[in-house]
């Protein structure tokens, strides 16, 4: 069957140091990959995507995710988080032929000072 | 260019009420999906629709849930007889074309069912 698996239900990490979330697919091809963060109260902000290509994808404030093939692996990381990156992150892939996105549990980031 | 507009943001029902949420998709976007958020899960795809055209509900309960897009206006979640276990966070995206790639989302609505 086909799923997304985020092991980490919540991480907390320094102000400063650096970040990895993980996130894990079940499929027989490559899907199309996303993150979106969510911040409390709020909806979701693509992060970035990945459809083809080169396998580390650069997005929006400072994060970047690296698609790995033979882990059916799509890990998000930042050199160095900072106070406002505290947010609910949710990996989320499109399989072909099917138009609709399958997400991942999330994982809650806190940032301590 | 305005984002997905959803409202009410905010909608408190009493059980067996309507509730009824409102989604407008991004200028020039024709997709609509349907998303449900229950508290400490991840999203949960209800429903697909096109203008005028269901397009694929098979996220959706199959009692006393509803979805339209009309040709004009916005489209419609209609949840009829709601009970407690509805409540929860009700996210649109939309997107331009087939494939669901580019998908921008509104900020949901917050259903609680007292």
């Amino acid at each position: 069957a086909q799923s997304v698996t985020q092991p980490d239900i919540h991480i907390t990490v320094s102000e400063g140091a650096s970040l990895e979330l993980r996130c894990n697919y079940s499929y027989g091809a490559t899907p199309y990959l996303f993150w979106y963060v969510q911040s409390p109260g709020q909806g979701l902000q693509l992060l970035l995507k990945y459809f083809s290509g080169d396998t580390l994808v650069q997005g929006i404030k400072g994060f970047e995710a690296e698609f790995k093939r033979s882990q059916s692996s799509f890990n998000l990381r930042k050199p160095s988080v900072h106070w406002s990156d505290a947010a609910e992150y949710f990996c989320a892939v499109l399989f072909f032929g099917n138009e609709k996105l399958t997400f991942g549990t999330g994982t809650r980031l806190t940032i301590i000072p | 260019n305005a984002g997905v507009m959803q409202n009410p943001r905010h909608l408190v029902r009493r059980r067996g009420q309507e509730a009824r949420l409102r989604c407008s998709p991004m200028k020039g976007h024709s997709h609509v999906y349907w998303y449900r958020q229950l508290p400490e899960e991840g999203l949960k795809f209800m429903v697909y629709l096109q203008k005028e055209n269901i397009i694929d509900e098979s996220g959706m309960p199959k009692e006393r849930f509803s979805a339209e897009f009309p040709k004009e206006g916005p489209s419609i979640l209609r949840i009829q007889q709601v009970v407690r276990g509805d409540s929860a966070a009700y996210f649109c995206a939309s997107s331009p074309e087939v494939g669901n790639t580019e998908a921008f989302f509104g900020q949901g609505t917050r259903l609680t069912v007292v």
